[in-house]
């Protein structure tokens, strides 16, 4: 019962480099999202996804990508990391079904990326 | 504007007090759905209840209680008899049905509960 997984935990990135951030869910949930967590700011949304091939814009997505090519897959890509991007990232999933809109968020155990 | 608001940034209680974290909630739909989760030292995120907007009952569950009140666009979480384990920091969510499950997070409240 893996649930929500994100890979790596931890990673210090230098100015300008690239990483892509990986997560997992083995719930066949339809609903994907990571979140940014900063001191004083709470969980911010990047991205999300509503199912396999989509993905949208949440509050802060400037500098990131998303894919989400796989229903379990869910990407986020630092094209060129900036210090602004330290933070700790927190993918979650969620499901949907009848009568229900929304079901609670399942997080993942976040990943800590350092820019310098 | 802020959807979640929670006020209270920091809160000290000694062990065994009764606490109550707030939560305002902003939000024109009839229907939506209001969320606390809890994250402690270590980090991860813990869910502790769900509740529509259709549903005005208070839970408790133990020594967790939740309050919604529409009046007031409020979802205030109570923890009764504090324990230092109850030590976190506090969530509070929305999410509205329009918007197809995008949740709105509060900025937090730390607790701390001293021994």
């Amino acid at each position: 019962n893996a649930g929500v997984t994100q890979t790596p935990k931890f990673r210090v990135l230098k100015t300008g480099q690239s990483m892509t951030l990986l997560c997992a869910q083995d719930m066949n949930h339809e609903y994907m999202y990571w979140y940014r967590q900063d001191p004083g700011m709470g969980l911010r949304l990047i991205h999300y996804s509503v199912g396999e091939g989509t993905t949208a814009k949440g509050e802060v997505p400037d500098g990131y990508n998303v894919s989400r090519l796989k229903k379990q897959n869910f990407l986020l890509g630092l094209e060129s990391a900036a210090p602004s991007q330290t933070s700790v990232y927190f993918c979650a999933s969620s499901y949907s079904g009848r009568g229900v809109v929304a079901g609670e968020l399942f997080f993942g155990e976040g990943s800590r990326l350092t820019v310098l | 504007a802020q959807k979640v608001t929670q006020a209270q940034t920091e809160i000290s209680v000694v062990e065994k007090e009764d606490v109550t974290l707030d939560c305002v909630y902003e939000t024109r739909d009839t229907t939506y759905y209001l969320f606390w989760y809890k994250q402690p030292p270590s980090g991860e995120l813990v869910f502790l209840i769900r509740r529509n907007s259709f549903d005005e009952q208070n839970e408790i569950s133990g020594r967790y209680s939740w309050n919604f009140q529409k009046s007031t666009s409020s979802f205030n979480f109570t923890i009764t008899a504090s324990q230092v384990v109850d030590s976190a920091v506090y969530f509070c969510a929305l999410s509205e049905g329009r918007t197809g499950n995008q949740f709105y997070f509060g900025t937090g409240t730390s607790l701390t509960v001293i021994p």
